[in-house]
């Protein structure tokens, strides 16, 4: 069963950037069929999608966050990578790692499995 | 950019059918996915491709999509089923979510 975990400071000073890492364990992080996604919560608050990236390189950005977001994968690791740089508390959220599997040819892009999350607060 | 809109909130009995829409521009021309987030949880895949269900998840929840809008449609709600359910759909090379519905039984 594959399994997500996502790790990294719970605090972080205005104009900072966060790092966050996603640990995935029970199956391969390489493969053309996945790549692996990053989306936030705010308190009481929707899902927002960060990005999403592969083994290979390949990233999909939301547009409204792209100036501020880099993800990487580590093969070598199985992990999954996030920075936020310039954060502000706006960006104060739950972070969450999940995997989005695709299926290109029919353009259907979903997110099958989920970490539990962690919550990043930004304050000085 | 693409936008989902969905009903804020929606409240149904205990053993009724709960439908849940998501709204976008020719949606039906894409395919939608459902997640279900229960609180204090991650979010939990329900429905793929329109109307698939992942292995696990009971036959009670069933999706459809056509023109402009997607729907979630729970048969029977039963108490465990209340939660936060939001769609999601691929546009643009990008991710797009709904806003979420907030699906209360009682």
């Amino acid at each position: 069963q594959l399994q997500l975990q996502e790790s990294g400071p719970g605090l972080v000073k205005p104009s900072e950037t966060l790092s966050l890492t996603c640990n995935v364990s029970g199956g391969s992080i390489s493969s053309s069929s996945y790549y692996w996604g990053w989306i936030r919560q705010p308190p009481g608050k929707g899902l927002e999608w960060i990005g999403s990236t592969s083994y290979s390189g390949g990233t999909y950005y939301n547009p409204s966050l792209k100036s501020r977001v880099t993800m990487s994968v580590d093969t070598s690791k199985n992990q999954v990578s996030l920075k936020l740089s310039s954060v502000t508390a706006a960006d104060t959220a739950m972070y969450y790692c999940a995997r989005l599997f695709r299926v290109v040819v029919i353009k259907s892009y979903y997110f099958d499995y989920w970490g539990q999350g962690t919550l990043v607060t930004v304050s000085s | 950019s693409y936008e989902l809109t969905q009903p804020p909130s929606l409240s149904v009995s205990p053993g009724q059918t709960a439908s849940i829409t998501c709204s976008g521009d020719k949606l039906g021309d894409k395919y939608a996915c459902w997640y279900q987030q229960r609180p204090g949880q991650s979010p939990v895949l329900v429905i793929y491709q329109d109307n698939k269900r992942p292995s696990g998840i009971p036959e009670r929840f069933s999706g459809s999509n056509s023109g402009n809008t997607a729907t979630l449609t729970i048969s029977g709600t039963q108490a465990m089923d209340e939660a936060d359910y939001y769609c999601q759909a691929w546009d643009s090379s990008t991710v797009v979510f709904g806003g979420g519905t907030q699906l209360t039984v009682l």
